[in-house]
């Protein structure tokens, strides 16, 4: 039963390009949350998702940033125009229901802007 | 808002040594609390939790309790290992929210 998994591990970006993060739930788990962590800090929430919906995107920044969990596929963190703001590790959980007590935590996508 | 306040790290012991990573909290009503760890190129894994005042967690010999009267959630363990080396994140969730509020993390290194 493989875990939450996140692709790619690690991804250099050039500023101005766009960075795409996915991120496949365990098994059954149809909820879905991305996570931000700055260097030396601990994690922000970014924004809930169900199968086709946003639910709470309140973390989100509000430019260049978005998210989308379709019907078919793994989820979605896009990064428009990327800024050297933007490097850190973006971490993906899913949960098999919608609250903070069954969450599996994926390895994390490393972004690095230069 | 609520928040989650760690002690800073880094935290360096010696194998065998006492550890505890002090964890407050700011919040309304009766959140529930969980400690995090996080290894080194690795996403975080669910340590242990408290639903409720006075609840104690334990896994893998850490221990927390959840003190309400001083909103805390200390992190203990008697003895630690080598393999215990990672950072540490002290969390706080609602019944029916979904977003967790995380601490800053302490990084903590157990020499042999």
């Amino acid at each position: 039963n493989a875990g939450v998994m996140q692709n790619p591990r690690h991804l250099v970006r050039r500023r101005g390009q766009e960075a795409r993060l996915r991120c496949s739930p365990m098994k059954g788990h149809s909820h879905v949350y991305w996570y931000r962590q700055l260097p030396e800090e601990g994690l922000k929430f970014m924004v809930y998702l169900q199968k086709e919906n946003i639910i709470d995107e309140s973390g989100m920044p509000k430019e260049r940033f978005s998210a989308e969990f379709p019907k078919e596929g793994p989820s979605i963190l896009r990064i428009q125009q990327v800024v050297r703001g933007d490097s850190a590790a973006y971490f993906c959980a899913s949960s098999p229901e919608g609250n903070g007590y069954g969450y599996t935590f994926g390895s994390g996508t490393r972004l690095t802007v230069v | 808002g609520d928040s989650v306040t760690q002690m800073e790290g880094p935290v360096t012991l010696s194998e065998e040594a006492c550890l505890t990573i002090n964890c407050t909290y700011t919040a309304t009503g009766y959140p529930s609390l969980f400690w995090y760890v996080q290894y080194p190129g690795e996403g975080l894994q669910l340590l242990l939790k408290a639903t409720k005042a006075d609840d104690k967690g334990s896994n893998k010999g850490f221990e927390a309790t959840y003190r309400k009267e001083t909103t805390s959630f200390h992190l203990e363990k008697g003895s630690v290992q080598v393999s215990d080396s990672a950072v540490y994140f002290c969390a706080l969730g609602r019944q029916g929210a979904q977003k967790l509020v995380f601490g800053q993390g302490t990084r903590l290194t157990i020499n042999p």
